[in-house]
């Protein structure tokens, strides 16, 4: 079955960096797009970044322009997400999530990792 | 941006009863309108896509309908696993928007 493992958050000053990872299995990756969703104390659910299966496209939310970074290696199942210049507002539950269809466009999430919590706090 | 804007933003009901959830979008976004389930500690869950069409595995009593800017999610009768915050999304335009949520309690 479908199983997303996200791994690297953690407690990081201002500032500083980290990078998330996801770990796949269960499917084909390279068939599919990934997301990252993060879900804010007290806050709904955030979409942060989207990258199409084939690498064409790549999109992320304008608070995050310029910071983070999505990219995956398909020989290691892994999707990432570098996280540079953070701000206390990062602060959230992050989400791994496998569009709902190969070979999609279609930009809905179907499948969800349980979530890596990072916390920015000085 | 779209602008997700969800009601009520609390929803107190028993099981058995029907839930109707509702979402309205900014500008039209035709059918390009997702729902997604989330339970305390666990990931969201895919429940509806493209407003109406039921994703693997979703039971039928969970329905959605809309298009254009006004769309619902009505769960035709309440089992206590239902209990839990709905939320919409769109991909109709970037970025991707969420709802704000509706939380379904007992």
């Amino acid at each position: 079955q479908v199983r997303l493992v996200e791994s690297g958050g953690g407690v990081v000053q201002p500032g500083r960096s980290l990078r998330l990872s996801c770990a796949a299995s269960g499917f084909t990756f390279r068939n599919y797009a990934m997301h990252w969703v993060r879900l804010a104390p007290g806050k709904g659910l955030e979409w942060v970044a989207v990258l199409s299966y084939d690498e064409s496209n790549k999109q992320y939310i304008d608070s995050v322009k310029g910071r983070f970074t999505i990219s995956r290696d398909n020989f290691r199942n892994t999707l990432y997400l570098q996280m540079n210049s953070l701000r206390t507002e990062d602060t959230a539950m992050y989400y791994c999530a496998r569009e709902n269809r190969a070979y999609s466009s279609d930009w809905y999430m179907g499948d969800w990792g349980q979530g890596t919590l990072v916390t920015v706090s000085s | 941006e779209i602008v997700l804007t969800q009601s009520p933003a609390t929803l107190s009901l028993s099981p058995g009863e029907r839930a109707t959830l509702s979402c309205r979008a900014s500008q039209t976004i035709s059918i390009y309108l997702a729902w997604y389930q989330q339970k305390p500690g666990q990931a969201p869950r895919l429940l509806i896509h493209d407003a109406s069409s039921r994703a693997t595995g979703i039971p039928a009593r969970f329905s959605g309908s809309g298009s254009g800017t006004d769309f619902t999610l009505t769960i035709s009768s309440l089992e206590p696993e239902d209990f839990a915050i709905y939320y919409c999304q769109q991909r109709n335009s970037w970025p991707l928007t969420f709802g704000g949520g509706t939380k379904v309690e007992i």
